[in-house]
């Protein structure tokens, strides 16, 4: 299995703040990794696919890059909507692993 | 509108098969390219990548549960089956499906259901 580590597991930060979540798979996935976000009590939305394509509806703060094993979520200005967990998942080869998830918290 | 639905048991005793029902709609699951999945989730921990069925009824499983699970399609009721058997309290979880979109040659998973909490218990 394609292991994916995210980092932080946690972070602080606060409204208008630019946040950054690293994901890194055990190999090369190309560019085959997405990024989630969950709320409290509910299912996990799209935000990224294909590392750096925006999901339809979502705010453009919101964007990815990388390639290869190393990738990032960035938030451009931090909302308060946007506080939740956010996870990777890497869709290279079966099974499609996800990361361990990080928590973003009010500062 | 895609929406998808879990259904089925809450609650499990140990040892028995639990059998999902995700039904859908807003999509066909016989165009090329499209999958449905599911992905669980213990409380308070991350998401767990378990089952996957194609529309050429290509069929992926977590090699770790591979023994266990089964996923069907029935196309003509618009739903994905899951079944998983030997249930054991740490797979208690809230279970997803969710539509797997395609682009190129990756996948994601644009659409969920609302998730189904399973306990397993005696």
């Amino acid at each position: 299995d394609i292991q994916m580590t995210q980092s932080p597991s946690s972070l602080s930060a606060s409204v208008g703040d630019r946040v950054t979540i690293t994901c890194r798979a055990s190999q090369s996935i190309s560019r085959s990794l997405n990024w989630y976000q969950q709320k409290s009590g509910k299912a996990p939305k799209l935000l990224i696919y294909a590392a750096s394509s925006l999901q339809s509806g979502v705010p453009s703060r919101f964007s990815g890059t990388g390639s290869g094993t190393d990738f990032t979520l960035t938030i451009s200005s931090l909302q308060p909507e946007d506080f939740a967990i956010y996870y990777c998942q890497q869709t290279y080869s079966t099974p499609q692993t996800f990361g361990q998830g990080t928590k973003v918290e009010i500062k | 509108q895609i929406t998808l639905k879990e259904s089925g048991p809450t609650l499990v005793k140990p040892a028995q098969t639990l059998t999902l029902t995700c039904t859908f709609s807003g999509f066909s699951l016989t165009t090329n390219g499209v999958g449905v999945g599911w992905i669980r989730q213990p409380p308070g921990k991350a998401l767990e990548w378990l089952a996957l069925i194609y529309w050429d009824d290509d069929k992926r499983y977590s090699p770790s549960l591979k023994s266990r699970l089964t996923i069907t399609k029935d196309t003509s009721k618009n739903q994905v089956v899951l079944t998983m058997t030997s249930m054991d309290p740490v797979d208690t979880a809230t279970y997803y499906c969710a539509h797997s979109g395609r682009l190129s040659l990756t996948s994601y998973f644009d659409y969920w259901g609302q998730g189904t909490l399973v306990t397993v218990s005696s």
